[in-house]
């Protein structure tokens, strides 16, 4: 089982739509972070958040932590084809031996 | 810079073949991982590394073994590869020691068992 879920798994939107991809968990994490990864390549990082309630914006990419630091948010406004992607919300725990957990990955079709 | 660097890109096994994956960074970063990469299954971790000297397992080790060769370097070994072990796998490494972390990650190796 996966520590973090992520929702929706596919999503296939016409470009300048809003679109909003979720990463829940019943766990604890010191930090998040949201990776893009594009066809034939390493995932990539976005953005890092920290602190419970953060909420931190990339251009029309907004990405928000949870209150509890248990799940987080990914909102694209506008979306163009180049957003199109795999986009993988990442848990880090020190605790555990420094490690990463990926969620299930939400792969995202901006048509133009 | 280069990173994470992955050797091979891509390779075809048959099954009972063995082979090792290799992996250096440049950053000289504490932490390193392999993961796997399957379709609708996000990355799942197989053994990591937390610093030099030690190795862990992920959630996923079987039929695989892993060398923290130094601090740049950490193979992973397939004994007796099977077709279940078709995947993309990645190495990543992380400093790991700040608030900021962050995973970097090779291009991938695409492994395909016969």
């Amino acid at each position: 089982t996966q520590l973090l879920e992520q929702s929706p798994q596919f999503l296939s939107i016409q470009e300048g739509e809003n679109l909003t991809v979720y990463c829940n968990s019943s766990s604890v994490f010191s930090s998040l972070q949201w990776y893009r990864q594009e066809p034939g390549e390493g995932p990539v990082l976005l953005v890092t958040v920290v602190t419970g309630g953060e909420v931190k914006k990339l251009k029309r990419l907004t990405f928000q932590f949870g209150d509890a630091r248990k799940d987080s948010s990914l909102h694209i406004t506008a979306a163009q084809p180049g957003d199109t992607g795999l986009y993988l919300c990442a848990g880090a725990r020190r605790n555990t031996g420094n490690q990463f957990y990926f969620g299930t990955g939400t792969s995202l079709t901006v048509i133009p | 810079n280069a990173g994470v660097t992955q050797t091979p890109k891509f390779q075809v096994l048959k099954t009972g073949q063995s082979m090792t994956l290799q992996c250096a960074q440049d950053m000289n970063h504490n932490s390193m991982y392999w993961y796997r990469q399957d379709p609708g299954m996000g990355l799942r971790l197989i053994y990591y590394s937390a610093s030099e000297g030690t190795t862990d397992k992920g959630e996923v080790p079987n039929g695989y073994n892993v060398s923290r060769l130094n601090k740049r370097e950490f193979s992973l070994r397939l004994e007796s590869a099977a077709p279940s072990q078709t995947s993309v796998y990645f190495c990543a490494s992380s400093e790991f020691s700040t608030v900021n972390t962050e995973a970097f990650f090779g291009q991938g190796t695409r492994l395909t068992v016969v």
